[in-house]
């Protein structure tokens, strides 16, 4: 069964402090989303990550995708208030199937 | 902008009584996907359609949820008899290929 494993699950940060978000997976896949979350609101999609070694930034926030290590990361970048926010990561089954399971997602917190 | 349309947004009911969700995709997008998310947690995968057909309804406790995607647009999910512990929010996400997938508002449904 496909696991997702993100960490930390909370992270407190002051504005201007770079921090990076983990997120593990257990089985093959190739295919890794990144979405925020605002308290109450639907998810938003942040980055589509497609292949071993792909990198998508926008703005203060930049993804990378080790597919032979599972593993995605979320960078933050001199964070601001307005990345305050829920961010999962949710990986595709693979194997054509699409199949999305998520992460049970990291809540970021930026303080002045 | 194309979007995903869910109804209601919030529905309160009483436990043992029936509830249903609605969810229009975005237009010509194969893939519907039913999520659960209690607060604080990721979305769960309770089913994916493929068009018309299920692809994956594993997580779908059958005793009392039904879901159906008749013409292979728009999709019903339907709770009978509701729960205390179905209070969540229901999320509804289309797709097409292997793209990000794109939510809905969600329905918020608390069981009194």
């Amino acid at each position: 069964e496909l696991k997702v494993e993100q960490n930390p699950l909370f992270l407190s940060m002051q504005e201007g402090k770079n921090y990076t978000i983990y997120c593990n997976y257990s089985t093959t896949s190739d295919r890794l989303y990144w979405y925020r979350q605002d308290p109450g609101k639907s998810l938003e999609s942040l980055f589509v990550l497609l292949s071993n070694g792909a990198v998508k930034q926008e703005g203060r926030l930049m993804a990378s995708l080790d597919t032979k290590a599972r593993l995605s990361t979320l960078h933050i970048t001199a964070a601001v208030h307005d990345l305050s926010a829920t961010y999962f990561c949710a990986v595709d089954k693979g194997h054509n199937n699409n199949d999305m399971r998520f992460g049970a997602g990291t809540r970021l917190t930026v303080k002045p | 902008e194309a979007e995903v349309a869910q109804s209601p947004r919030y529905k309160i009911t009483e436990k043992s009584q029936a509830v249903a969700f609605w969810c229009d995709p975005i237009s010509g997008h194969a893939t519907l996907y039913w999520y659960r998310q209690i607060l604080g947690q990721g979305p769960e995968l309770l089913v994916q359609f493929q068009d018309e057909s299920v692809v994956d309804d594993s997580q779908l406790p059958k005793d009392r949820f039904s879901a159906e995607r008749l013409k292979g647009v728009d999709s019903t999910l339907k709770i009978q008899p509701a729960e205390l512990g179905d209070s969540a929010m229901y999320l509804c996400a289309s797709r097409s290929g292997t793209a990000s997938s794109f939510f809905g508002p969600g329905t918020r449904l608390t069981v009194l």
